[in-house]
């Protein structure tokens, strides 16, 4: 049963354009949503999270919105740069004290 | 660099065999996670150990078993292994749990043949 769903499994944008990674879950009693990225050969690195006490939570370019009636949340990063190029992992957590259940990620290329 | 170190970088074995995994953690974090990577699947949730301590367990096989020694680092042990265990398993740890941002290694790669 994946609770995580990330139903793209490969996103293209061009460099400058805004960048929509998607993410549904079906667990209600997630409360906590994690976003990382991971580069090849490497580890997933932290990204951006947020309370579902919160709609919205925004680090400089990448922005996460989340819609709990729909159990749908999004990442946008404005403006995509090649940088980002990088498998991106939704994430969700009964509260922050509990295990992180991971999505299968999105690989998002950006064209410069 | 995260500052998580996993060895060994890429493990080719053969069925039936046992391997282990070994990490170590960001000098000063306590705890220590293990995800497995298949194909097309998401960062599968192992097991955390906190300070030498099993914290919380995932849906990890019986064939698996993991430890963290006193000095922190931590071991996976795959034991009768299976063609559908070849995945990337990653460690990362944290300073205290799971509340907290988890910093990952690079991961070791399995192939089992």
């Amino acid at each position: 049963d994946q609770q995580v769903k990330q139903n793209s499994p490969s996103l293209s944008v061009q460099e400058g354009r805004i960048s929509i990674l998607n993410c549904d879950y079906t667990n209600s009693m997630f409360d906590y949503f994690l976003w990382y990225k991971k580069y090849p050969a490497e580890g997933p690195t932290f990204l951006i999270s947020i309370s579902s006490i919160k709609d919205k939570n925004e680090d400089g370019r990448f922005t996460v919105f989340l819609n709990k009636s729909a159990k749908h949340l999004s990442l946008h990063i404005v403006p995509s740069q090649p940088g980002d190029s990088a498998v991106y992992f939704c994430a969700g957590q009964k509260t922050s004290y509990d295990k992180v259940i991971f999505g299968p990620g999105t690989s998002l290329s950006v064209i410069p | 660099d995260s500052g998580v170190t996993q060895t060994p970088k890429h493990l080719i074995t053969a069925t039936g065999q046992r391997v282990t995994l070994r990490c170590s953690p960001r000098s000063g974090d306590l705890s220590v996670y293990w995800y497995q990577q298949s194909l097309d699947q998401g960062l599968q949730f192992l097991i955390q150990y906190y300070n030498g301590e099993e914290r919380a367990k995932g849906n990890i096989l019986e064939r698996f078993s993991a430890q963290q020694f006193p000095d922190l680092h931590s071991e996976l042990n795959l034991s009768s292994l299976e063609l559908g265990d070849s995945a990337l398993y990653f460690c990362a740890s944290s300073a205290m749990g799971l509340q907290e941002t988890q910093y990952f290694g690079p991961g070791t790669r399995l192939l089992v043949l």
